[in-house]
Order: structure tokens, then C-alpha cells, then sequence
């Protein structure tokens, strides 16, 4: 079973305040990624990270930034919300010794909406 | 031009048949993987079914089975004794094999519902 965990599962805030989505996971994986998704649509891939102290950009420009400081951790961090930000924001890690595939785990998700 | 292609945006299925969802790839790497997620409506993604391009058989995970027709660059996912628990949106995803990161391509998904 996938121990990855997201928080808030649901926030909803105020158009020019900052936020910040947590991400960990606790199976020591060394890949992580965060995804963007608009409700019933695909997933577009916007931040992901080789280990620590790496971040790339992804698929899909976003004004968000990422840090890896820890192996365990992923937050995501938006310096002004704006109503475009609103969707569904998914992270994923890989590259465990415990995956047949190597296939990706991912969290719950956390909905944002911002007014 | 899109490398992975779910054409079917919505299906009905009625419990206890099967059903297949489609799924369409586009790749030049001779070395690639295929996975099947599923996203119920609490949001999170659940790995089904995986296959890989030199894998001789199709994969089969319990009710769930790929239909890998390579040359047709087809994997279509073949959910049998269809239950109400499988209603949800399903994701087809492609791994390229250069690919250091582990990334995932996302088709645009099925939403399937299963009627009682």
C-alpha cells in the first residue's frame, strides 16, 4: 500500500494569498512529481525532482515553485493564489525497491479553489 | 501530436458484463511500458495493470486485462464482471524508455459507470 501523504485535502482561499500544498511519502522513493488536473481531464505534469536538492520544471508551464530538502518531503508553494490556479494538484513518487513496475504512487490529491 | 489517445469519454456498462476501455499510443522508442490507472471520485490515482513492450504475454491482474496489440500500437484495457465499486474516470499512461525521470505521458481518460 502507498504511504503518501497530501495536505489539505481541500483548501479554498482568497485571490493574492500565498499557499503552500504539502506532499511526503515515507517508502523512500527518490522521484517525485507533482501534477496539475482539471476535474475530469488529464494529467499535466508541472514539477518533478530526481532526489534532493533537484527540481525541474515539467510538461506545463505553472507560476508554482517546489523545494526538495528532504527525500521524504515535496511542498509546493503558490506566492500569489489567483482564480486560474483552481484545479486539483496530485504528487506521485517512484523508484522504490518495493515496485515491480516502477510505476508511480500517488497521494489523495489536494482541490483548491481560490476566489 | 498526442502520444497517448483514450477516444471514449464516457461509458455505461451494465454490472457483471465486461467491458473494454481503448486505448491508442504513439511512440518511436522500441522500449517503452503502458499503465492503466484509476481515479474513483475521492481523487486519488490506483495503479491497475502494467505491460511492457517486450512483454511476449498480456498482463492480467485479477479481473483486470490488457489487450497489447503492439503492431497496432493498442492497449486496451479489459475490465471483466464489471461492479458498481468500478465506476470512476480510467487513465491509460506511457513510460518512454529514455527516461530518466520515470515520466508518465496521460491520456485524456474514460469515465466509466457501471448501472446496477
Amino acid at each position: 500500500e502507498a504511504d503518501i501523504y497530501q495536505t489539505p485535502r481541500y483548501l479554498v482561499i482568497g485571490t493574492g494569498k500565498k499557499i503552500t500544498l504539502e506532499c511526503s511519502q515515507t517508502m523512500g522513493h527518490d522521484k517525485m512529481y507533482w501534477y496539475q488536473q482539471d476535474p475530469g481531464m488529464e494529467l499535466h505534469l508541472i514539477h518533478y525532482s530526481y532526489g534532493v536538492n533537484s527540481t525541474e520544471k515539467g510538461d506545463l508551464s505553472s507560476e508554482s515553485t517546489v523545494s526538495r530538502i528532504r527525500t521524504e518531503h515535496f511542498p509546493l508553494t503558490l506566492e500569489s493564489a489567483r482564480p486560474s490556479h483552481t484545479s486539483q494538484y496530485l504528487c506521485a513518487s517512484s523508484d522504490g525497491w518495493d515496485t515491480r513496475y516502477n510505476e508511480q504512487f500517488f497521494g489523495p490529491g489536494t482541490r483548491l479553489t481560490v476566489l | 501530436a498526442q502520444k497517448i489517445t483514450q477516444t471514449q469519454p464516457g461509458m455505461f456498462v451494465q454490472e457483471k458484463e465486461a467491458v473494454t476501455l481503448d486505448c491508442t499510443y504513439d511512440t518511436s522508442d522500441p522500449s517503452y511500458g503502458l499503465f492503466w490507472y484509476k481515479q474513483p471520485s475521492s481523487g486519488e490515482m490506483i495503479f491497475l495493470i502494467y505491460q511492457g513492450s517486450y512483454d511476449q504475454q498480456n498482463a492480467t491482474e485479477g479481473r483486470y486485462s490488457l489487450n497489447f496489440q503492439k503492431a497496432r500500437k493498442s492497449a486496451n484495457l479489459v475490465i471483466s464482471a464489471s461492479q458498481l465499486g468500478d465506476s470512476a474516470m480510467y487513465f491509460c499512461a506511457m513510460r518512454e524508455g529514455n527516461n530518466a525521470g520515470n515520466m508518465l505521458t496521460f491520456g485524456g481518460g474514460t469515465r466509466l459507470m457501471v448501472k446496477p
